[in-house]
């Protein structure tokens, strides 16, 4: 199984309050993503990561900041968290490096994000 | 921007049924093309994959083939178990970057 870890698993949080989702893999993957899952809509792709400091928007990205400092690390940041992004998000890498198109995304085991 | 659909769930089945989910998408050119399952607590794990037209993916009695005339890639099982019972996903590759996902289809299966 590939290496990764979120965290939290849960959490529970008031609107208005920052709320920072961490991704920690251990396999050395160059692409990091953040996807959400909500009834209806599947997965939908927030940001993803193509490299230290090498960051861009996927197609749900607004309210939603990321950062990766390190190789293994992607942080997923709710600047000021609404009841819209209650949701699990789950944290997926990319074996395939320069082409993840062709190739499997391994996924993190969710993290499960309530607002009140 | 690009999009994959797949059929409505849910869909229950009794077990030894035959299944098929459709699934379509819109991206030109060929893209790669995925069937993910997600068990219930679990994060979502690779099924099968076509990286071309005309290719079949198949894995645990699990087929889809890559239709480019149709630009379809609909799975199919000829007797499901109960154990199949899960969330399935199709998806496409076609940027170097992104893998877009259908809306997702809830299997249930009775014994």
């Amino acid at each position: 199984d590939a290496g990764i870890t979120q965290s939290p698993r849960h959490k529970v949080t008031e609107t208005g309050t920052p709320v920072t989702l961490r991704c920690h893999q251990t396999e050395n993957h160059r692409y990091m993503y953040w996807y959400r899952q909500d009834p209806g809509h599947g997965l939908r792709l927030i940001h993803y990561s193509y490299g230290v400091k090498d960051t861009d928007k996927g197609e749900v990205s607004d309210g939603y900041s990321v950062s990766r400092s390190k190789t293994e690390d992607f942080l997923l940041t709710l600047e000021s968290a609404t009841s819209s992004q209650t949701s699990v998000y789950f944290c997926a890498i990319s074996e395939s490096g320069d082409r993840p198109n062709t190739g499997e995304l391994f996924f993190g085991e969710g993290s499960r994000l309530t607002v009140l | 921007g690009n999009s994959v659909t797949q059929m409505e769930g849910p869909v229950t089945l009794s077990e030894e049924a035959f299944l098929t989910i459709n699934c379509t998408y819109t991206a030109t050119g060929y893209p790669s093309l995925f069937w993910y399952v997600q068990y219930p607590g679990e994060g979502l794990q690779l099924l099968l994959k076509a990286t071309k037209a005309d290719d079949k993916g198949s894995n645990k009695g699990f087929e889809a083939t890559y239709r480019k005339e149709t630009t379809s890639f609909h799975l199919e099982k000829g007797s499901v178990q109960v154990s199949d019972s899960a969330v399935y996903f199709c998806a496409e590759g076609s940027s170097a970057s992104k893998i877009i996902f259908g809306s997702g289809t809830r299997l249930s299966i009775r014994p």
